[in-house]
């Protein structure tokens, strides 16, 4: 089982909508969680940081549940260059980031 | 420009010739990291650094080599490359006071081992 599970998609939503991944991790441990943005063939950048009591940052909503063990983002009035894929990141201490597959969002005008 | 650059952005070559990827950053950073991205696996560390001559092994170390004898700069060496090391990779550098998670990420190379 991944240590970070998401739903690949891709999630094809019109301009305009609200859209929410989730995911999910398997390792208690894990003390910080985050969502990178990753376009096409580019790096991985920082969108947020997920916090249990939320955390908002202009269209964007982050939560977690440690007791269901899931993140989730959710993405309000979808813009078509929200085009990309979305890595939820679990830290567990010192030694890395574990890395989600992504959940690929597909914006139509 | 607080940046991370990887050299080259695109390798081909044959099984078995030594070849070896650099990673600098000039942000000063303490931490810096290695991972491979392969569909439908996702971001996979490699190898990652804590401070100059300080390395650890990620989660799939098997098959390459790395070394921090200056803090901007953490080379991936791939000793025998095989064709199972096709794939794109990151570098990725942070400090580590606290802030480990925000981890900046070079432009990635794509490597094609035939």
């Amino acid at each position: 089982r991944k240590e970070v599970e998401q739903d690949p998609g891709p999630f094809n939503v019109p301009e305009g909508a609200t859209v929410a991944f989730n995911c999910t991790y398997s390792n208690s441990a894990s003390q910080s969680f985050f969502w990178y943005r990753q376009d096409c063939r580019k790096e991985p950048k920082l969108l947020m940081s997920v916090y249990s009591s939320g955390n908002e940052d202009g269209r964007f909503t982050a939560q977690l549940n440690r007791a269901s063990q899931y993140i989730s983002l959710l993405i309000r009035d979808s813009k078509l260059s929200d085009s990309a894929t979305y890595l939820c990141v679990a830290h567990t201490g010192r030694r890395a980031l574990t890395f989600g597959s992504g959940t690929r969002l597909q914006v139509q005008p | 420009e607080a940046q991370v650059t990887q050299n080259p952005r695109y390798l081909i070559t044959v099984t078995g010739k030594k070849l070896t990827v650099t990673c600098s950053q000039n942000m000063n950073h303490e931490y810096m990291s290695w991972y491979r991205q392969d569909p439908g696996l996702g971001l996979r560390q490699i190898y990652y650094s804590m401070n100059v001559e300080v390395t650890d092994k990620g989660d799939v170390p098997e098959g390459y080599k790395v070394s921090r004898k200056e803090k901007r700069n953490f080379p991936l060496i791939l000793e025998s490359p095989s064709p199972n090391q096709t794939s794109l990779y990151f570098c990725a550098s942070s400090t580590s006071r606290g802030r480990t998670y925000e981890q900046y990420f070079g432009p990635g190379t794509r490597l094609t081992v035939t």
